[in-house]
C-alpha cells in the first residue's frame, strides 16, 4: 500500500539554525500539507500546497517557514531560524485530486531545538 | 469557524470493556469527519471516516456514525483490547482552498489486561 514517507525521523538542532524537513507524498496525490504537534498537544495545521503554490496557511506559518516542491516527488518544509518553541513533531500529509478530503499522514519528524 | 471538541482523557478501561469517545463538531456546510489513531511513538493513522450525514465509518471493530442533527461523530468499540491503547483524534475536513484537516485535542485511551 502506498504511503507518505518523511526524513529524518528525528532532528536535533541549535536555536537559530535552519532546518529542512523532507516528505515524499503518495505519487498520484496533488495536495500536500504540513501539520505540527507540540508534545502532548493537538495537531495543528500549518500549510497546504497545490499546483506549486500555497493554497492556505495558518497564523503559525510566518516568514520563518517556507515550503517547496523542488522536484516531482519531494515536498519540503524549511524553518529559516529555529526557535525553542519550534520543537514539535512535524507531519506531512497528502491527498488526491480535489474532492478527496482524506489526507494520508507520514510518520512524522520529531524536531528538537536546543 | 470550524472546530472539533472531544472528551478529555485519559480514559482507562479493562480489556473487553465497551468504549465510547465523544466528539462534536462545529462547521459550516457539510464536512467530512474522521477518526485518527496515534499509537505510542508513531504517527497518525486514519482509523475511519464518514463523508455525509448518517454514514457509518467502521474499521478494526471501531465505528462512528455521522449525526448531523447532533453534530456528533462518537467513536465506539464493543470490546477493547490492550493493543487499542493509543491517542484517538476526531477531525473534520472541508474544502477551504486546500481541504485542511482540523483536529480535536485527542483522547488518550489506556486498556488494562
Amino acid at each position: 500500500e502506498p504511503e507518505v514517507t518523511q526524513t529524518p525521523s528525528h532532528q536535533v538542532t541549535q536555536m537559530g539554525q535552519e532546518v529542512i524537513l523532507r516528505c515524499v507524498p503518495i505519487s498520484n496525490h496533488l495536495y500536500f500539507y504540513w501539520y505540527r504537534q507540540i508534545l502532548g498537544q493537538k495537531v495543528e495545521f500549518l500549510v497546504s500546497f497545490y499546483n506549486n503554490e500555497i493554497s492556505e496557511k495558518s497564523e503559525i506559518f510566518d516568514d520563518q517557514f517556507s515550503v517547496e516542491r523542488p522536484d516531482g516527488s519531494n515536498f519540503t518544509l524549511k524553518i529559516r531560524s529555529t526557535k525553542l518553541e519550534d520543537s514539535a513533531m512535524y507531519f506531512c500529509a497528502s491527498s488526491e485530486e480535489q474532492g478527496q478530503e482524506t489526507q494520508y499522514f507520514g510518520p512524522g519528524t520529531r524536531l528538537l531545538v536546543l | 469557524g470550524n472546530s472539533v471538541t472531544q472528551m478529555e482523557g485519559p480514559v482507562t478501561l479493562s480489556e473487553e470493556a465497551f468504549l465510547t469517545i465523544n466528539c462534536t463538531y462545529t462547521a459550516t456546510g457539510y464536512p467530512s469527519l474522521f477518526w485518527y489513531v496515534q499509537y505510542p511513538g508513531e504517527g497518525l493513522q486514519l482509523l475511519l471516516k464518514a463523508t455525509k450525514a448518517d454514514d457509518k465509518g467502521s474499521n478494526k471493530g471501531f465505528e462512528a456514525t455521522y449525526r448531523k442533527e447532533t453534530t456528533s461523530f462518537h467513536l465506539e468499540k464493543g470490546s477493547v483490547q490492550v493493543s487499542d491503547s493509543a491517542v484517538y483524534f476526531c477531525a473534520l475536513a472541508r474544502n477551504t482552498g486546500g481541504f485542511k484537516t482540523i483536529f480535536g485535542a485527542g483522547t488518550r485511551l489506556f486498556v488494562k489486561a
